[in-house]
């Protein structure tokens, strides 16, 4: 079993949906990462969590470190969101080593 | 505030021959990460560098990969007799002290022919 699971691992929806991405993980961590990977593109890094709720325009990504889970919001999605997202945390074991999620791949269509 | 620069975008090598990668971190970031993301796969770490130490490169192939981060200019990750399966691509990211939030480049895409 993966240290990080990621659910679901592809999600198509429509304009305007609201999206939730989860991630849950096994290992104890200082901080969780989300970030975000457009086709061919680069990395972004949307939030980094170590308790409780962060809001950034639409986006907002909240953690439960009791029940070591850790989602992703999307309010309003549009085309433009579609993108595969990642979790990546990092070990209390380890300073600087993220292990990561395998993504999930969200698709919104007009 | 130029974020992580990572060059060329697009790398294209013939078999045998060496590829340079290149990572300037954000301005004042100290400390510098490489990852490889093959096709369809996830991230994986190769090596975490501070200037001029490597501190981590338990990720890095035995042979033919190393990486450096001089105590002046970018951070290097150099690749020699490049095979197929260096194919990939690579992303650098960078912080302050460990702990901190890491901020990713665009990533430098090889493509070995």
């Amino acid at each position: 079993k993966n240290e990080v699971e990621q659910s679901p691992q592809n999600l198509t929806a429509q304009e305007g949906e609201f999206i939730t991405i989860n991630c849950s993980y096994s290992v104890g961590i200082s901080a969780l990462h989300w970030l975000q990977q457009h086709p061919g593109g680069g990395i972004v890094s949307l939030f980094m969590l170590s308790s409780g709720k962060k809001k950034h325009g639409r986006l907002i990504a909240t953690i439960n470190i009791q029940e070591k889970h850790s989602s992703l919001h999307i309010t309003a999605s549009h085309p433009r969101d579609s993108a595969v997202y990642i979790c990546a945390v990092r070990s209390v074991d380890s300073n600087y080593q993220l292990i990561w999620g395998a993504g999930t791949k969200l698709i919104i269509k007009p | 505030n130029a974020g992580v620069m990572q060059n060329p975008r697009h790398l294209v090598r013939r078999r045998g021959q060496e590829a340079r990668l290149r990572c300037s971190p954000m301005k004042g970031h100290s400390h510098v990460y490489w990852y490889r993301q093959l096709p369809e796969e996830g991230l994986k770490f190769m090596v975490y560098l501070q200037k001029e130490n490597i501190i981590d490169e338990s990720g890095m192939p035995k042979e033919r990969f190393s990486a450096e981060f001089p105590k002046e200019g970018p951070s290097i990750l150099r690749i020699q007799q490049v095979v197929r399966g260096d194919s990939a691509a690579y992303f650098c990211a960078s912080s302050l002290p460990e702990r901190a939030g890491y901020t990713f480049g665009s990533g430098t895409r090889l493509t070995v022919v």
